[in-house]
């Protein structure tokens, strides 16, 4: 089945310690992104990419770092500077950018910082 | 400032009742509008879009939203929900500041249905 994989489901850490988040895409899209929401707050985007070793900040990229060195992984590092990492974290892809092109997204990975 | 407003957080209804979430957006330019669903602790889907062609859209399960330029809104209606359509809803917009490359998405509206 094609699709996003978004993993683990449930993430726990200490407060000063970076954490890596897994998307994985097997629908050979080139676009990828990040997503953070918040109750009531919708989502908000943190980076996206286009093509592979190229990617762009979003809204609220402050704190985290992402790298995209194969076109189906965009990774993305909660590091220790952001401030309020506990989150829902949304990775999503789509053939391209632009709003012809619908962004799928994955089931999200829980992020608890305490 | 681009922002997209989702004024009601929930709307709890009744089950067979017609129900509307409504979207305003700032912007004087051309726009693209989107809908996306969310289920419990899972990903967004695609609802329905308006790109251009005819104000009113569709989706396959019953929902439609009518493009509005003049009111800059993009309110989705239903005539008689299911209990199944309970879900978050939100509405998203690709602005021309962005190059039409992203997405900015609305706070989002709970949607309750109850038997």
């Amino acid at each position: 089945d094609g699709g996003i994989t978004q993993s683990p489901k449930y993430l726990f850490r200490k407060e000063g310690q970076n954490v890596t988040l897994s998307c994985e895409q097997n629908l050979n899209h080139d676009a990828m992104y990040w997503y953070r929401q918040d109750p009531g707050q919708g989502l908000r985007l943190i980076y996206y990419s286009q093509i592979v070793n190229d990617f762009q900040k979003g809204d609220i990229a402050e704190g985290y770092s992402v790298s995209r060195e194969k076109k189906e992984s965009f990774p993305l590092t909660v590091t220790s500077a952001q401030k309020n990492p506990t989150a829902f974290y949304l990775c999503a892809s789509s053939m391209d950018l632009g709003p012809s092109y619908e962004q799928y997204f994955g089931p999200g990975t829980r992020l608890t910082v305490t | 400032a681009q922002s997209v407003t989702q004024l009601d957080s929930q709307v709890p209804v009744f089950e067979e009742a017609p129900v509307e979430l409504r979207c305003n957006y700032s912007s004087s330019v051309s726009v693209y509008l989107f809908w996306y669903v969310q289920y419990p602790n899972q990903g967004l889907q695609l609802l329905l879009k308006y790109l251009s062609g005819s104000t009113l859209v569709e989706s396959i399960n019953g929902f439609e939203a009518e493009f509005n330029k003049s009111q800059t809104s993009f309110h989705l209606r239903k005539p008689s929900v299911h209990i199944s359509d309970t879900a978050e809803y939100f509405c998203a917009v690709s602005f021309p500041d962005s190059g039409y490359s992203t997405l900015t998405f609305g706070k989002g509206t709970m949607l309750l249905v109850s038997p």
